[in-house]
């Protein structure tokens, strides 16, 4: 069955340590990829996407993410944590152009100060 | 530019009762997403229109959930009657065309009681 994995439900980092989420996907072809956020109270943002093209991805607030067709992987990454960066973010996947997204389950963050 | 706008942020509904959530997306996207996510789960697709028609209704869990978009707009969806395992965030998202960026509504908190 089609899927979308975030392996670590909870994470916590101190302030300005490096992060890394991970996110596995399966499906037979490459979809569209996403990484969202939820702060608190908030709905959701987008960090960035994926489509196509140069596998290394720069999206707001210093994040980035690289996607991995060998490992069906698209881990977002930031090299210095802000305590602002507490939330939750969410890996998210697009079949086909207009179709629907399907979500992981989510990667809390946690930073300690 | 508005974003997408959920309303009622917040709705506390008995069971058996009937709650109609709204969603305004934004101006001239055709395409508007249903999406719910229930405690400890994913976030799950429900429906898509594009413009006034239903262009997938796959993730509706059944028949109690009715959506509409009249005339193309603003977007409801209403539980009738609603049970216990309805309780979750359900959020709206709107984009222009096959291929665009989902955004996302901040979502409304249902509990079902």
């Amino acid at each position: 069955a089609q899927s979308v994995t975030q392996p670590d439900i909870h994470i916590t980092v101190s302030e300005g340590a490096s992060l890394e989420l991970r996110c596995n996907y399966s499906y037979g072809a490459t979809p569209y990829l996403f990484w969202y956020v939820q702060s608190p109270g908030q709905g959701l943002q987008l960090l960035l996407k994926y489509f196509s093209g140069d596998t290394l991805v720069q999206g707001i607030k210093g994040f980035e993410a690289e996607f991995k067709r060998s490992q069906s992987s698209f881990n977002l990454r930031k090299p210095s944590v802000h305590w602002s960066d507490a939330a939750e973010y969410f890996c998210a996947v697009e079949l086909n152009a207009g179709n629907m997204l399907t979500f992981g389950g989510g990667t809390r963050l946690m930073v300690k100060p | 530019e508005a974003g997408v706008t959920q309303f009622p942020s917040h709705s506390v509904i008995e069971k058996g009762q009937t709650v109609t959530l709204r969603c305004d997306p934004i101006s001239g996207h055709d395409n508007l997403y249903w999406y719910r996510r229930v405690m400890g789960k994913e976030i799950k697709f429900l429906l898509h229109f594009v413009k006034e028609s239903k262009q997938d209704e796959s993730g509706m869990p059944n028949n109690r959930f009715l959506a509409e978009r009249t005339g193309g707009t603003y977007s409801t969806l209403k539980v009738q009657p609603a049970e216990l395992e309805d309780s979750g965030v359900y959020f709206c998202a709107s984009s222009q065309g096959p291929g665009s960026t989902q955004y996302f509504g901040p979502g409304t908190r249902l509990t079902v009681l």
